[in-house]
């Protein structure tokens, strides 16, 4: 089946640190692949995307590249700020598989703390 | 701005009670999504619909209920709470057309004691 792992945190960076959270899947079809992020006591929301390899995701500075030889989609941020602070997850979405509903895997999540 | 509206945003409840979460979108979405949210876990898939009418189980739907009699509402039901439904609930919804993000809500905070 599918899956998602991402690496554990908290990760705590300084402002303006560059940023790595890594996230690998396991997918059985042609899956699309997603950045989401989980600001404190609010929803999720999509931070980027890519549907193909090769295909790089952007949005806000981060990004991320759909990677399907090494199976990733490793988020990145050149100078982070206190503002990003949240918990971010990957997902992907495999739209071969037949269950219906194109539905998401998410990993567990990473959580990110940017201090002054 | 609507978007996907969830109610309530906090509640407790005793072990054996009844309720409904309610979750409403207004974005035409026929695609729509419960989660559940538990520490260090991600979200697990409850139940999802693909249209009014229909509905579908996912990844862990013991204890809970589903219906869609429209676009705009999907209503997840807990007929008898247990300790072990505590957790942060979210509903989704996207559109029907491939490569398109989920939208969620701000998540109801449910805690059975």
């Amino acid at each position: 089946g599918n899956s998602v792992t991402q690496m554990e945190g908290p990760v705590t960076l300084s402002e303006e640190a560059f940023l790595t959270i890594n996230c690998t899947y396991t997918a059985t079809g042609y899956p699309s692949l997603f950045w989401y992020v989980q600001y404190p006591g609010e929803g999720l929301q999509l931070l980027l995307k890519a549907t193909k390899a090769d295909d790089k995701g952007s949005n806000k500075g981060f990004e991320a590249t759909y990677r399907k030889e090494t199976t990733s989609f490793h988020l990145e941020k050149g100078s982070v700020q206190v503002s990003d602070s949240a918990v971010y997850f990957c997902a992907l979405s495999d739209w071969g598989f037949t269950g219906g509903g194109n539905k998401l895997t998410f990993g567990t999540g990473t959580q990110l703390k940017v201090e002054l | 701005n609507a978007g996907v509206t969830q109610t309530p945003k906090f509640r407790i409840l005793k072990i054996g009670q009844s309720m409904t979460l309610q979750c409403t979108q207004d974005m035409n979405h026929n695609y729509m999504y419960w989660y559940r949210q538990d520490p260090g876990m991600g979200l697990k898939l409850i139940y999802y619909s693909v249209g009014a009418g229909i509905t579908d189980k996912g990844e862990v739907p013991n204890g809970y209920n589903v219906s869609r009699s429209t676009t705009e509402d999907f209503p997840l039901r807990l007929e008898l709470a247990a300790p072990s439904q505590t957790s942060v609930y979210f509903c989704a919804s996207r559109e029907q057309v491939n490569n398109q993000p989920q939208h969620f809500g701000d998540g109801t905070r449910l805690s059975i004691l």
